[in-house]
Order: C-alpha cells, then sequence, then structure tokens
C-alpha cells in the first residue's frame, strides 16, 4: 500500500503570500495528483503529472520522483485560493487506483 | 460546470430502505468512479468501471451495489445502510482507465439515521 503524507495539514497566510503545500509517498508510482476541493464537496482536478514541473496560472506543481515528494505552490494568494487540497497518486505496484492524502486546508485572510 | 453530474445532491434515509445514486457524465469518457469521503478521512476509491465493465472492486460491502448500463451512466444502489455509511460519495470520470485526469461531480450527501 501505498502511503501518502501532505503537509501542512492546515495552513492559514495573508493574502498575496506565497504558498507551498507538500506531499510524500512511500512506493513508486505512475503519476502524482493535485487536487482542489471547496466547501461544498466540489472537486476540482488542477495537475497531473509524472515528472518535473507544470504550471497553471498562479499555481506551480513539481515532482522530484528520486525523492518521492511533490510540492504545490500558489503564487500571489488570494483568499478564493482558500480550499483544500488533495494530493493523489497512482500506478504503485501496477495499480492504477489513486490513493489518495488527507489534505491541506487553506485558508487566505484579505 | 464540470461535465459530471449527480443526483441527488443530498439524501437522508433509514437503515431499512432502499435507494439509488445517479451518476452522468457528458464527456465521451470511458472510465467511471465511484468514491467515499468520510469525515476527517482521505478519499476512498469504492469501484471502477471501464468500457462499461468493473475493473475495481475495493472490498466494499455488499450492501453497496454498483450498475454501469452505459458508458455515460453510473448508478450506486443502496440497501440496509448503517450510520457509519454517512459520508459525500463522488462519482468522477476520466478518458481512461489508468493514469488519466479524472473530472469529478459534486457528489451526494449522504446521511444514514
Amino acid at each position: 500500500k501505498n502511503e501518502v503524507e501532505q503537509s501542512p495539514q492546515n495552513l492559514t497566510a495573508q493574502e498575496g503570500e506565497f504558498i507551498t503545500i507538500n506531499c510524500s509517498y512511500s512506493v513508486g508510482i505512475s503519476a502524482l495528483h493535485w487536487l482542489q476541493q471547496h466547501p461544498g464537496g466540489g472537486i476540482v482536478s488542477l495537475f497531473m503529472l509524472s515528472s518535473g514541473k507544470k504550471k497553471h496560472g498562479r499555481l506551480i506543481a513539481t515532482i522530484n520522483i528520486q525523492e518521492k515528494h511533490s510540492s504545490l505552490h500558489i503564487t500571489a494568494s488570494h483568499p478564493r485560493d482558500s480550499a483544500v487540497y488533495i494530493c493523489a497518486v497512482g500506478g504503485h505496484f501496477g495499480n492504477e487506483k489513486l490513493t489518495f492524502g488527507t489534505g491541506t486546508r487553506l485558508t487566505i485572510i484579505p | 460546470e464540470t461535465g459530471v453530474t449527480q443526483t441527488p445532491r443530498h439524501l437522508v434515509m433509514g437503515m431499512t430502505n432502499k435507494k439509488s445514486l445517479k451518476c452522468e457524465q457528458h464527456l465521451g469518457h470511458n472510465a467511471m468512479y465511484w468514491y467515499k469521503q468520510s469525515a476527517k478521512k482521505p478519499l476512498e476509491l469504492m469501484f471502477v468501471y471501464s468500457l462499461e465493465e468493473r475493473v475495481e472492486n475495493n472490498s466494499v460491502p455488499s450492501r453497496f451495489s454498483p450498475e454501469c448500463p452505459n458508458s455515460s451512466h453510473l448508478f450506486l444502489h443502496l440497501h440496509t445502510l448503517q450510520p457509519e455509511d454517512s459520508a459525500l460519495y463522488l462519482c468522477a470520470s476520466s478518458q481512461v482507465w489508468g493514469p488519466d485526469t479524472q473530472y469529478f461531480g459534486p457528489g451526494t450527501r449522504l446521511t444514514v439515521l
């Protein structure tokens, strides 16, 4: 079983701050996903990556396969970024099902 | 608009009731998923259908019964549930079963009395 750990569990920051959320996993994977869940439950997929770095607007995701670690960065954070950010990994031991972290609750204060 | 819809959005049922959750995707995807999200626990995969065939059953109790009549629709039939089954049930779809982006529905908030 792949263990997925996220840190921090909770993060509160001022508007405009640079945000970093971390994800570590224990065994090899084929892909890592970052998801965003807003109050009310809706989940949006932000990134899927297997190597290197991806950028979309103010969001940047990086992954280090050797260290089994990924980071999600948010630049110029805004209150609308407040949400739970979830890391998920799949493809370990040839099993494509996703294993999810417990999430990081981010609150951006105006 | 995610292209994945779920009904109902909220459901309250007694332990002896039978109900069904419905999911529909308008994205032309070939894989569909049921997830359970309980309070303070990670998302848990329940079932996966790929090309209308079940490819994953993640040790889910038999009181949950999935059905995939076609590639656009997925049902979760519920019977004789327990209060601990109260959770948010999320449906998702992806183009293929495997390392692919999943698109989630808004979820059904289920309360079992």
